[in-house]
């Protein structure tokens, strides 16, 4: 079984809908993070987590929100949706210091019409 | 600021023939430096890292790097490509900023494997 898992794996939406993107892991990891993929920009941090009442904001948040319900969980909400949005997105974890590795979930490839 | 720079958006290399994977970084501190590797529908998988020590790293899947202080450069390297090889390649920095691990990635270069 994998360790991250993401959900869903694609979606199509349309603008002004609020989504929300799933990702858990079974790592026991306390940090998680959201990052975005779009071609030729590599990945950009929307959101970090270091555990459940620690979340900060990273290079490109705004349009977006997160949600830490428990160590495990970690769910970004886009509130209304908008067609720049459009991209792949993944959820990694890492461990605390001396586990730099970051572990990432299969990605959730969005498409807002 | 800390940066990544991947200079080749392409590698193409003929199976069997070495393979490099250029990145170069910029830090204020000292650097973690780390690759991963993109097959396609996939997540990002870590293939190795630098944190400390030999300068020279190996990895999953025969790949290697070499931490070169100097130039700043942490190239990804493998003897003998091969076609499976074929994926989009990250560099990745982290060091400690403002009391956390901040990690940058770089844009990624794509390797073709050529039969």
């Amino acid at each position: 079984d994998a360790d991250v898992t993401q959900t869903p794996r694609n979606r199509i939406t349309k603008t002004g809908k609020r989504i929300m993107l799933e990702c858990s892991q079974t790592k026991g990891h306390d940090r998680m993070y959201w990052y975005r993929q779009d071609p030729g920009l590599g990945l950009r941090l929307i959101y970090y987590s270091f555990d459940v009442k620690d979340i900060n904001k990273g290079e490109i948040s705004d349009g977006y929100s997160v949600s830490r319900q428990a160590q495990a969980k970690f769910s970004l909400s886009l509130e209304s949706a908008i067609p720049n949005q459009t991209a792949l997105y993944f959820c990694a974890t890492r461990g605390r210091w001396g586990q730099e590795t970051q572990y990432f979930g299969p990605g959730t490839r969005l498409l807002v019409l | 600021a800390q940066s990544v720079a991947q200079p080749e958006d392409q590698v193409n290399v003929a199976e069997g023939n070495p393979l490099t994977v250029k990145c170069t970084y910029s830090v204020s501190g000292n650097p973690y430096l780390f690759w991963y590797v993109q097959y396609p529908n996939r997540g990002l998988q870590f293939l190795l890292k630098y944190i400390t020590g030999d300068n020279l790293v190996k990895g999953s899947y025969g790949f290697e790097a070499e931490f070169n202080k100097s130039q700043t450069s942490f190239h990804l390297k493998k003897p003998s490509a091969l076609v499976s090889d074929s994926a989009l390649y990250f560099c990745a920095v982290s060091s400690l900023i403002g009391g956390y691990q901040k990690v940058t990635f770089g844009t990624g270069t794509k390797l073709q494997v050529i039969p």
